[in-house]
């Protein structure tokens, strides 16, 4: 069954400091990744998506994919309070509907 | 466009007792998706629809759970005589396409079975 790894299970960053958060998928037929980020209390927003080897930007976000390995990162600079939350990982097959999440990182930046 | 849309948001159940949960999908969106999400288990997926027709409930619990969606702007989620280990917060999903993992997610409702 395809399985979705996150890690850590927790983080503490300070306001203004780098969060990174890591992602393995067990499924070597994977070729899409998703972060998806969820407030307390709210419901998973998509983030950013990645599909090819390599890293992608937007702000402060930024992912990279190695596909040979499976593993995605998604690292957070000039960390702010807002930026709380639980982020979810999630994979997918070429073609296919199932999208599977990953436990989630729970990530807190302090003021 | 006011998002996926589910009713109720709260909802607490007697053991034993039936709980129907609904989901209104972003208009002109063909995928709709059931998940489950607790603490311990994360965000489990159990069923999916596209273009209303049922694709796939392989995550649904057998005996007590199904899906209908008997058209293109409501769907619902019934479970027959809860249990505690139902309790969870039931999200509805909805997507353009169904190959793509942009998913657009309700606030969700969280059942209670007490």
């Amino acid at each position: 069954q395809q399985k979705v790894q996150q890690s850590p299970e927790s983080l503490i960053v300070p306001e203004g400091g780098m969060a990174s958060l890591n992602c393995t998928s067990s499924d070597r037929n994977v070729d899409y990744f998703w972060w998806y980020r969820q407030h307390s209390g709210k419901s998973p927003k998509m983030l950013m998506s990645i599909f090819s080897n390599g890293e992608k930007e937007e702000g402060r976000f930024t992912v990279h994919l190695n596909k040979a390995s499976l593993h995605t990162s998604l690292h957070i600079r000039d960390s702010q309070p807002s930026d709380s939350a639980l982020y979810l990982c999630a994979a997918s097959r070429t073609g296919g509907y199932k999208v599977v999440f990953g436990s989630g990182t729970r990530l807190l930046v302090s003021p | 466009n006011a998002g996926v849309i589910q009713t109720p948001r709260h909802k607490v159940t007697g053991k034993g007792q039936e709980a129907t949960l609904w989901c209104e999908p972003i208009s002109g969106h063909s995928a709709v998706f059931w998940y489950r999400q607790t603490i311990v288990q994360g965000l489990e997926f159990l069923t999916y629809f596209r273009n209303q027709a049922p694709i796939d409930d392989s995550g649904m619990p057998k005996e007590r759970f199904s899906a209908q969606m008997p058209n293109q702007s409501h769907s619902t989620l019934k479970i027959q005589s809860t249990q505690p280990q139902d309790s969870a917060v039931y999200l509805c999903a909805s997507s353009l396409v169904a190959n793509t993992g942009q998913l657009y997610f309700g606030e969700g409702s969280k059942l209670t079975v007490l």
